[in-house]
């Protein structure tokens, strides 16, 4: 089955410092890659999506640039903020597999900034 | 815009109970969904809806049942409370395939 795999449980970073999460990916067909970031007390809420090999999806400083050749989709900001502390979730979308917009998740990455 | 509704917010109960967690939204979504998130492993989703009365099973499904009242509506029922079933659940709802997905604050279940 298609999964998702985020290599950093845990980042530790002080402010405007460089950040990089790593995302790989597995799916048997040709999915679309999400970034969601889940802040204290809330849900999730989406980030950017990426459906194409080469394209880069960005928000709020924050860009992933989906790689088909490497399977993965890794999250960078380059000067991050104490507001940027929160969980951040790779996802992603593969019809190939059945379902209606089915969500696979990594298992998030922890990131806590400080000032 | 729009919103997702989740109650209770937090939730105790015996173990082997039975318990029903519901939620609402109001963006006139057709597809609704449950997740679990447990710590350390991200989401897994329990049932989804792509319309009134249409049920899915995910990955999670054992357990639980779910329900899906009308358009606005989904609750999920843990039909036999166990300990190692404490986490977060998480209601969405998303327009359809690859559109973005709303999801609400969460309810915390706690089993003692």
């Amino acid at each position: 089955g298609d999964s998702v795999t985020q290599t950093e449980g845990q980042v530790a970073l002080s402010e405007e410092d460089f950040l990089t999460i790593h995302c790989n990916y597995s799916a048997s067909g040709y999915p679309t890659l999400f970034w969601y970031v889940q802040y204290p007390g809330e849900g999730p809420q989406l980030l950017f999506r990426a459906s194409r090999d080469k394209e880069k999806g960005s928000s709020r400083g924050f860009e992933a640039t989906y790689d088909k050749g490497t399977t993965s989709f890794h999250l960078r900001k380059a000067s991050v903020q104490e507001s940027d502390s929160a969980v951040y979730y790779c996802a992603l979308s593969d019809l190939a597999t059945g379902g209606n917009n089915k969500l696979t998740f990594g298992q998030g990455t922890v990131l806590s900034v400080i000032p | 815009g729009g919103i997702i509704t989740q109650t209770p917010k937090f939730l105790i109960g015996q173990e082997g109970q039975k318990l029903t967690l519901k939620c609402q939204q109001n963006f006139n979504h057709d597809t609704m969904y449950w997740y679990r998130q447990d710590s350390g492993k991200g989401l897994r989703l329990i049932y989804y809806s792509i319309t009134e009365n249409d049920l899915q099973k995910g990955d999670l499904s054992e357990g639980y049942d779910a329900s899906r009242e009308k358009k606005s509506s989904f609750s999920l029922t843990v039909t036999s409370a166990q300990k190692n079933e404490m986490a977060v659940f998480l209601c969405a709802s998303s327009l359809g395939p690859y559109a973005e997905q709303f999801f609400g604050p969460g309810t915390r279940l706690t089993v003692l």
